[in-house]
């Protein structure tokens, strides 16, 4: 079975600051992992994904992840942080038996001026 | 425009009635999916389907039911034996890419009350 896990409901950071927000995943399979942002009431959006290849994978928006076996991570970062960052932010993981895709509870952003 | 439309967006049902919540893309994705979203718990799977016909239980499947009878629609039946309704859903749907999971394209939601 494959899982999910945040590290840290919330996280404030200082505009201008680095963002880091922690993933780690579980999987007896090789993952498929995903960031994924939503503002208020509305969907999801893809940030970035990792599927094969090139472990730091650059997104949208300015962000970044890398897939790290060793650690079974997968943190999102991003080196400035701007008002329009604040948002939840939903890591997810899958693999290529199936189409099934498990998220993680969220981490909820607050940027302080 | 192509894209995930749900409906209702509000909906308000009195306790012991079942509700269907609607789901149709445009997409022209094989694999559809609802989940369930609730302060501090992030998304939960309920349903989710890879094709026409076909469909598997998520990790809270109980209480609902779903169909596939189309491509493009995958409505979700939120039923009297769910225990605690009140959420907000959201329906996906999910283009292959080059052979793995590719983008989740999400609706705008669904909000659940019961009262």
């Amino acid at each position: 079975a494959q899982s999910v896990t945040q590290l840290g409901s919330h996280v404030s950071v200082s505009e201008g600051a680095l963002v880091l927000l922690r993933c780690n995943y579980s999987s007896s399979v090789p993952p498929y992992l995903f960031w994924y942002v939503q503002y208020p009431n509305q969907g999801l959006q893809l940030l970035l994904k990792y599927t094969t290849g090139a472990t730091l994978v650059k997104g949208i928006n300015g962000f970044e992840a890398e897939f790290k076996k060793s650690e079974t991570s997968f943190h999102l970062t991003k080196p400035s942080a701007h008002m329009s960052d604040a948002a939840e932010y939903f890591c997810a993981v899958s693999s290529n038996r199936d189409d099934k895709i498990i998220f993680g509870k969220g981490t909820r952003l607050h940027i302080l001026p | 425009d192509g894209g995930i439309t749900q409906s209702p967006k509000y909906l308000f049902r009195k306790e012991g009635q079942n509700v269907t919540l609607s789901c149709e893309q445009n997409l022209n994705h094989d694999a559809m999916y609802w989940y369930r979203q609730d302060p501090g718990q992030g998304l939960r799977l309920i349903y989710y389907s890879q094709i026409v016909n076909d469909f598997q239980k998520g990790d809270i499947a109980e209480g609902y039911s779903v169909s596939r009878e189309k491509k493009e629609s995958f409505p979700l039946t939120v039923t009297s034996a769910q225990k605690n309704p009140t959420a907000f859903y959201l329906c996906a749907s999910n283009g292959r890419d080059r052979g793995a999971p590719g983008e989740l394209f999400f609706g705008e939601g669904s909000r659940l009350t019961v009262l």
